[in-house]
């Protein structure tokens, strides 16, 4: 079945550093979306990328989706403290369905002061 | 808007006892999914529903049952509970399969 790994597991950086985090699907994606939660919440969408080679900033986070449709990462730039929690990425499909999203086991960051 | 809303936040049971979780969303989703997230385990999909009247098994729908009566609302039971089933109880809604995912706030479960 479909699988969506993440790298690193957890990253710890210090504020201002950057910060990239990489998922790899072991099929072909019609789309990736990235989630972010913050410690104690809940999941919240940040952003779908769905060509090929497909570029998208939101401010200091910038997300790429791989030429083969099949692996995207997240890099921050300048992290800070608000940015700590964990990222998801998730791909449709799985199980023979494309009406549900497998995630990937996500990244933990934290960002020292 | 209240988006998606579950109840209860938190609940203790004890081994075979039974409980139903609650998800309801107010944004006219057809999709409706219900997860459970462990400890450096990610987002695991129980069961989810295509739509009123519908329900799917995930990737972990031993021990649970779900119902989609109507199309608000997305029940997720657990007929007797085990130490195993403790975890935080994600329900999420989207409306179209496998788009963006709205998460309502968890639900905390102990089971003793």
């Amino acid at each position: 079945g479909q699988q969506v790994m993440q790298i690193p597991q957890y990253q710890h950086v210090q504020e201002g550093e950057d910060f990239t985090t990489y998922c790899n699907s072991s099929t072909t994606l019609s789309n990736i979306q990235w989630y972010k939660q913050r410690p104690g919440g809940h999941p919240v969408f940040l952003i779908q990328l769905v060509k090929s080679g497909e570029v998208k900033k939101q401010k200091r986070l910038t997300f790429q989706f791989g030429e083969a449709k099949k692996n995207s990462s997240l890099h921050i730039t300048a992290t800070q403290t608000t940015d700590v929690g964990t990222y998801f990425c998730a791909g449709p499909g799985g199980g023979g369905s494309n009406y549900k999203l497998t995630f990937g086991k996500g990244t933990l960051l934290t960002v020292n002061p | 808007n209240a988006g998606v809303t579950q109840t209860p936040k938190f609940r203790v049971l004890k081994t075979g006892q039974s409980m139903t979780l609650l998800c309801a969303q107010d944004m006219n989703h057809e999709y409706m999914y219900w997860y459970r997230q462990d400890p450096g385990m990610g987002l695991r999909l129980i069961h989810y529903s295509v739509g009123e009247g519908t329900t799917a098994k995930g990737e972990v729908p031993d021990g649970y049952n779900v119902s989609r009566l109507k199309k608000q609302n997305f029940l997720l039971g657990l007929e007797s509970a085990a130490p195993s089933q403790t975890s935080v109880y994600f329900c999420a809604s989207s409306s179209q399969g496998a788009s963006e995912q709205y998460f309502g706030p968890g639900t905390r479960l102990t089971v003793t």
